[in-house]
């Protein structure tokens, strides 16, 4: 089946990390994304990780990837209230010619002053 | 350097109306995505195409649902008689083509209300 599962929330202190994680679906997806969604907002591409990779990171987000556990996680370094949102992962479909997003439930991250 | 654009931001329709959901890709992009987010889920693909041409519509309701994307103009999501079920916030999103990270830039959203 195509289910990509996240926890529900997360809440942090300011300053903090955070970590969001994300099971996937198909040990063949080539690639793997974060968003991040605002109140009332669309979907802002945060990054991601092609699946011959283990590790990415971009300033204060670090991308990594279990392929063998079909596991992704999201680390946020010196988490600021502005981070505060909905993060969707979610893989590339499969098969034929699509190219649809299979998305997670997403995870609120709230995070505290 | 436009984004893409979706119009309306808000439409209310009553029950058994239709509904008209535009998507303006990032320019010089040719696929354009349909997605649908219910309260308090994620987003669930519903039709991906290429101008004119649909390429995957494996998530689209059997019936009352359509989409195009002509050659010239906006995408187009139609909703014909709506249900309250219809409710959502619908989303599109565009990439250059099959090609490099497959990255989808997604628009604001149109949120449908049906009363």
């Amino acid at each position: 089946g195509e289910d990509v599962e996240q926890s529900l929330f997360l809440s942090v202190r300011e300053g903090d990390s955070s970590v969001i994680n994300c099971t996937y679906t198909d040990s063949s997806s080539t690639y793997l994304y974060w968003y991040k969604q605002e109140p009332g907002a669309g979907l802002q591409l945060l990054t991601y990780i092609f699946s011959n990779m283990d590790m990415k990171q971009d300033q204060r987000l670090t991308v990594l990837l279990n392929k063998k556990d079909k596991h992704l996680s999201l680390r946020i370094a010196d988490t600021q209230t502005g981070d505060s949102a909905i993060y969707f992962c979610a893989e590339r479909g499969y098969g034929g010619a699509t190219n649809k997003l299979i998305f997670g439930t997403g995870t609120l991250l709230a995070v505290q002053p | 350097n436009a984004g893409v654009m979706q119009n309306p931001r808000h439409l209310v329709r009553r029950r058994g109306q239709e509904a008209r959901l535009r998507c303006s890709p990032v320019k010089g992009h040719s696929h354009v995505y349909w997605y649908r987010q219910l309260p308090e889920e994620g987003l669930k693909f519903m039709v991906y195409l290429q101008k004119e041409n649909i390429i995957d519509e494996s998530g689209m309701p059997k019936e009352r649902f359509s989409a195009e994307f002509p050659k010239e103009g906006p995408s187009i999501l139609r909703i014909q008689q709506v249900v309250r079920g219809d409710s959502a916030a619908y989303f599109c999103a565009s990439s250059p083509g099959l090609a490099g990270t497959y990255e989808q830039y997604f628009g604001p959203g149109t949120r449908l209300t049906v009363t």
